[in-house]
């Protein structure tokens, strides 16, 4: 298995571009989550999806969005990126307790 | 007062050491714990999981819970270089179910020197 996978693993964006975070996973989990996780500041929950069809927002939604359109996948889009989305983001999923992380996608937005 | 507090450090100790890492809390609700560690540039992993107060080992980890206190520790013995990393606490009313959500610490970077 090779558990959840991200892409890309960094990016430099212009202020004001869209893109995706790709995360996949190849566990059958039901849950999955997205994290951002800036320096000191620990991991913010930003959507997490419970099953195919289903998301809702965490902590810090605002400037992104999510669709789970099958159990694998789990895309995270930025449509206006600003400075302040300049972080690590991480994917992450689970059949119930344990979460299992994917390696993050370094953002830069300048 | 923060939900999860988690001293930041960084903390560094020789090898062998015997380390201590804690988060308190504010939420009574919390009956699960997790202690996950994390490498430089890499997504966290979990290392220890318990529920509700008590002590669990697991080799070299001892993670102990003291909900009347709303605390958290995790100890490792005879410490190694490979344990430097950031330890991050997380927390949750619920195992499972559709209000599964963790709730994090900021993590604790630890280095242990050769």
């Amino acid at each position: 298995n090779a558990g959840v996978t991200q892409t890309p693993k960094f990016r430099i964006l212009k202020i004001g571009q869209s893109m995706t975070l790709q995360c996949t996973q190849d566990m059958n989990h039901n849950y999955m989550y997205w994290y951002r996780q800036d320096p000191g500041m620990g991991l913010k929950l930003i959507y997490y999806s419970v099953g195919a069809g289903i998301t809702d927002k965490g902590e810090v939604p605002n400037g992104y969005n999510v669709s789970r359109s099958t159990t694998e996948d789990f895309p995270l889009r930025l449509e206006l990126a600003a400075p302040s989305q300049t972080s690590v983001y991480f994917c992450a999923s689970s059949p119930s307790d344990e979460q299992f992380f994917g390696p993050g996608t370094r953002l830069t937005v300048l | 007062q923060k939900e999860v507090e988690q001293d930041p450090g960084p903390l560094s100790v020789p090898e062998g050491a015997i380390v201590s890492l804690n988060c308190t809390y504010s939420n009574s609700a919390f009956q699960y714990f997790m202690w996950y560690r994390q490498y430089s540039r890499k997504g966290p992993e979990l290392l220890m999981y318990t529920y509700s107060s008590g002590n669990k080992e697991d080799g070299r980890f001892t993670a102990q819970v003291d909900k009347s206190s709303k605390y958290i520790s995790l100890f490792i013995r005879d410490s190694q270089p490979s344990d430097s990393a950031t330890y991050l606490c997380a927390m949750t009313p619920n195992s499972g179910g559709s209000n599964y959500k963790l709730t994090f610490g900021k993590g604790t970077l630890l280095t242990v020197n050769p």
